[in-house]
C-alpha cells in the first residue's frame, strides 16, 4: 500500500522568494517519485521524477527535489517564484517493485505567487 | 510529436444518460490511464489499459467501463450518469511497463450532469 501527503493546500509566496511544497509518502516498497504541476484547464504536466541514482533531482522551469528516504519525503523546491509559476503541484508515488504500479497522487498544492 | 487529446473538452449531460468519453494517446505509447479529478476527492484512478486489454482498475462502480483499441486509442463510457459524476476525467499515457515511466496528460474533458 501507498500513501501521498502534501502538507498545506495552498501555499503563498511573493514573487522572487523562494518556493517549497511539500511531499511525504508512504510505501511498503521503494517508490518512484514525481511532481506535477497542472495549470488551469489543463492536464498535468511532469516536472520532474526520481527513479533512481542521485537524490537531488532537477526538473523543468528551474525546480528541483531531494529524495530522502529517512525522512520519506520528496520536497520541491525552487530558488525564485514567478508568476507564471502559480498552479497546482502535485506529488506521486509508484512503487518500484510488487504488483501494481499506478501512480498515487496527493491531494494538491496550490502555489499562489503575489507580485 | 503531439500530445495527448482528448474530444470532447466540454460536455453536459443530464442525470440518467450515458457519455463516452475519447483519448487519443502519444504515438508509440501503448498504456493508457483515466482518472477522476474533483475538487473533494482529488484524482482518482480509474483503470489502465495496456495492448487492448484492461490491466488495473481502480475502485468505481460497474457503471464506469473503458476500451482500447488496436491503434491504443481509448475510450471510456459512464451509464446512468449521476451528479456526482460531474468532474474532469484527464487521460494519461506514458510508453508502459513499469511505474518508472511518468505518464503524459491529455488536456482533460470536463463532464458536467445536471
Amino acid at each position: 500500500a501507498q500513501s501521498v501527503t502534501q502538507l498545506g493546500s495552498h501555499v503563498s509566496v511573493s514573487e522572487g522568494a523562494l518556493v517549497l511544497l511539500r511531499c511525504n509518502y508512504s510505501s511498503s516498497v521503494p517508490p518512484y517519485l514525481f511532481w506535477y504541476v497542472q495549470y488551469p484547464n489543463q492536464g498535468l504536466q511532469l516536472l520532474l521524477k526520481y527513479t533512481t541514482g542521485a537524490t537531488l533531482v532537477k526538473g523543468i522551469n528551474g525546480f528541483e527535489a531531494e529524495f530522502k528516504k529517512s525522512e520519506t519525503s520528496f520536497h520541491l523546491t525552487k530558488p525564485s517564484a514567478h508568476m507564471s509559476d502559480a498552479a497546482e503541484y502535485f506529488c506521486a508515488v509508484s512503487p518500484a517493485s510488487g504488483g501494481s504500479y499506478i501512480p498515487t497522487f496527493g491531494r494538491g498544492t496550490s502555489l499562489i505567487v503575489h507580485p | 510529436k503531439a500530445g495527448v487529446t482528448q474530444t470532447p473538452r466540454y460536455l453536459i449531460k443530464t442525470r440518467g444518460q450515458q457519455v463516452t468519453l475519447s483519448c487519443s494517446p502519444i504515438s508509440g505509447h501503448r498504456s493508457v490511464s483515466w482518472y477522476q479529478q474533483t475538487p473533494g476527492q482529488g484524482l482518482q484512478f480509474l483503470f489502465e489499459y495496456f495492448s487492448e486489454t484492461q490491466r488495473n482498475k481502480g475502485n468505481f462502480p460497474g457503471r464506469f467501463s473503458g476500451r482500447q483499441f488496436s491503434n491504443s486509442r481509448s475510450e471510456m463510457n459512464v451509464s446512468t450518469l449521476e451528479l456526482g459524476d460531474s468532474a474532469l476525467y484527464l487521460c494519461a499515457s506514458s510508453l508502459g511497463g513499469g511505474g518508472s515511466y511518468e505518464q503524459y496528460f491529455g488536456p482533460g474533458t470536463r463532464l458536467t450532469v445536471t
